[in-house]
């Protein structure tokens, strides 16, 4: 398995919903990664976990809130979100943090705030 | 100046021609990747490169340490290969990668 599978592929919630988007590898990688996109734009950088521990937080608002229970899994719980949080949320793996691994992405959540 | 940038920004080609996609960056990298991502998709990784020239297919991604500059290169485009083409650096100091703005293609028949 060389993939990087994300659920759900699209979401449209309301402002007082709490939600979840869900990571999944099982390629053994080690480092996991939230990135937010936003139409025609480049992803930005939101979170960093490294061998299941939080070690980036890009200053993200408290209203995304990462957790990977194991090392397979990353979740992403959104809470309050605003409409400006509709974006693409995509989730990465790399083998570990060191710089010489190469990212596998996943297709990414669509995400729509309503 | 952002850190990472690519030209051109569009780029329409018929199809059968020879493409290239340009990136240039100012900070000290250990790696580059070359990203492909279609309208509204997730993103897959084409390349990642630390030195010289790397050849999947009709892809080739070549890159330059010393004037701190990488080419993409699409043999005998196709409509297929209509994409976002993302030129993203992987810095040495922090476990960051700064993405450039992107390469918007389109291939037509």
């Amino acid at each position: 398995d060389t993939e990087v599978t994300q659920t759900p592929k699209h979401l449209v919630m309301g402002m007082t919903n709490k939600k979840s988007l869900k990571c999944e590898q099982h390629m053994g990688h080690r480092a996991m990664y939230w990135y937010k996109q936003k139409a025609k734009k480049p992803p930005e950088l939101m979170f960093v976990y490294s061998y299941e521990k939080l070690s980036i937080n890009e200053s993200v608002p408290s209203r995304f809130s990462p957790e990977c229970p194991n090392s397979s899994l990353l979740n992403l719980h959104l809470h309050a979100l605003q409409p400006e949080d509709s974006a693409l949320y995509l989730c990465a793996s790399s083998q570990a943090t060191g710089a010489n691994y190469g990212y596998t992405f996943g297709s990414g959540t669509r995400l729509t705030v309503v | 100046k952002n850190e990472v940038e690519q030209s051109p920004q569009n780029l329409t080609a018929q199809e059968g021609e020879f493409i290239t996609i340009n990136c240039s960056y100012s900070v000290g990298i250990s790696a580059l990747h070359w990203l492909q991502q279609h309208p509204g998709g997730g993103i897959v990784s084409l390349f990642m490169l630390s030195s010289g020239k790397k050849k999947h297919g009709r892809l080739i991604a070549t890159i330059n340490i010393q004037e701190k500059h990488s080419s993409l290169h699409i043999t005998a485009s196709h409509p297929r290969d209509s994409a976002v083409y993302i030129c993203a650096v992987r810095r040495t100091s922090y476990d960051k990668v700064i993405f450039g703005p992107g390469t918007s293609l389109s291939v037509i028949p």
